[in-house]
């Protein structure tokens, strides 16, 4: 039963339009969560992150949106840029544990 | 540079032949951790070390052994491999200094292939 849940598996945007990445997850001890982005041939690299405490982080063009109620966090990325093109991870985490709990991934194509 | 390197990058094998992927990382980092990717299950850990001499099972284990000997290096064993251990492998390492981020840096990935 996978607790971090990512239902698109993939995802088309024309360049200069909002890229939104949906994440949900069902259990409730988590308290924070990341997301990180990669590309072929290489390993996942950190791009965000929120706590349980917040309900938006933002950093330069992409923000983390949290909805403890609905159990549900969105990655907003706008302008989307055809280098933003590449496989987003949601995770998440609870207390001072380092053990992250992966989605499956969406595949974020922008266009030219 | 600050990293984390695996070595091989890419390996084919047969069932049953032992194999050691290696882990290293250059940031001084307590907490290592492995995980494998496969298509449609996103990152699943396997096994993590806190510490040297300290490691403990994650999500996936059987079928792996790890080693934590010294801080900076932390080796993936697969001693009888067998097909479905053919994935996408991943050593990451956290910077527990950074607080609640727990920002793991992962390295590039070792793709397996076991026939």
């Amino acid at each position: 039963d996978q607790q971090v849940k990512q239902n698109s598996p993939s995802l088309s945007v024309q360049e200069g339009r909002i890229s939104i990445l949906n994440c949900d997850y069902t259990n409730s001890m988590f308290d924070y969560f990341l997301w990180y982005k990669k590309y072929p041939a290489e390993g996942p690299t950190f791009l965000i992150s929120i706590s349980s405490i917040k309900d938006k982080n933002e950093d330069g063009r992409f923000t983390v949106f949290l909805n403890k109620s609905a159990k549900h966090l969105s990655l907003h990325i706008v302008p989307s840029q055809p280098g933003d093109s590449a496989v987003y991870f949601c995770a998440a985490g609870s207390g001072s544990a380092r053990q992250l709990t992966f989605g499956s991934g969406t595949q974020l194509t922008v266009l030219p | 540079e600050a990293q984390v390197t695996q070595n091989p990058r890419y390996l084919i094998t047969v069932t049953g032949k032992k194999l050691t992927v290696t882990c290293s990382q250059n940031m001084n980092h307590e907490y290592m951790s492995w995980y494998r990717q496969d298509p449609g299950l996103g990152l699943r850990q396997i096994y993590y070390s806190m510490n040297v001499e300290v490691t403990d099972k994650g999500d996936v284990p059987e079928g792996y052994k790890v080693s934590r000997k010294e801080k900076r290096n932390f080796p993936l064993i697969l001693e009888s491999p067998s097909p479905n251990q053919t994935s996408l492998y991943f050593c990451a390492s956290i910077n527990s200094g950074r607080g609640f981020n727990n920002e793991q840096f992962f390295g590039p990935g070792t793709r397996l292939t076991v026939l």
